[in-house]
């Protein structure tokens, strides 16, 4: 069963900085583009960034270029999201997702929530 | 800037038949867009329901269908049922790794 667990989300200020992971089981991790799309509270989903199965090509959107980074470690099975400069803007619970072709995330974590607050 | 547009709200009878469609504010929808559906209700993730257009995700009923119609993509569900009542998300593929999701529709079985 294809599973992916989502860490390290957290109440942080503005202006701070804050690691999300990703562990993945149940594929073949390293054959499958991954994605990070995310929610604000009461609103829609948002994609925020891509990677390839390699981890040589990243995508971002533009709101959280220069501020987010997006790499995997393909031996441990895990995608990251290193988000610095953090605003209001981004609270948000973040998922990660498999990407089962393109723009089609299948399937998806259950989320961590990312709170940036003074 | 192009936007991913869907109808806000929908509403369906309990048995009926309700075709929610994804569109673009310049241009029509094709497959090289690759359409997919997501369904999200209150406090969960998103479960996928379609991709590439009409590939059903494993499990997902064949109640629930994908395709093109006219300039847009559709996702069609068939014998509406009351836990069908949910957020529909529609995403297109912009290419350059780029994807962009719809506001959403919410759909009332009722």
């Amino acid at each position: 069963e294809v599973q992916l667990l989502e860490s390290g989300g957290g109440l942080v200020q503005p202006g701070g900085s804050l690691r999300l992971s990703c562990t993945a089981s149940g594929f073949t991790f390293s054959r499958f583009a991954m994605s990070w799309v995310r929610q604000a509270p009461g609103k829609g989903l948002e994609w925020v960034s891509a990677i390839s199965g390699n981890g040589g090509t990243t995508y971002y959107v533009d709101s959280v270029k220069g501020r987010f980074t997006i790499s995997r470690d393909n031996s441990k099975n895990t995608l990251y999201l290193q988000m610095n400069s953090l605003r209001a803007e981004d609270t948000a619970v973040y998922y990660c997702a498999k990407e089962a072709a393109p723009g089609g995330f299948d399937p998806w974590g259950q989320g961590t929530l990312v709170a940036v607050s003074s | 800037q192009t936007v991913v547009t869907q109808e806000p709200s929908f509403s369906v009878s309990p048995g009926g038949t309700v075709t929610l469609t994804c569109g673009l504010t310049s241009g029509s929808v094709s497959t090289r867009y690759y359409p997919s559906w997501y369904q999200q209700t209150p406090g969960q993730a998103p479960r996928t329901l379609i991709y590439s257009t009409n590939t059903r995700s494993p499990g997902v009923p064949d109640r629930f269908s994908g395709s093109i119609l006219g300039n847009k993509a559709a996702l069609t569900i068939t014998g509406a049922q009351a836990d069908d009542e949910s957020h529909y998300y529609c995403v297109l593929y912009m290419g350059s790794g780029i994807s962009v999701f719809g506001g959403g529709t919410k759909l009332t079985v009722l």
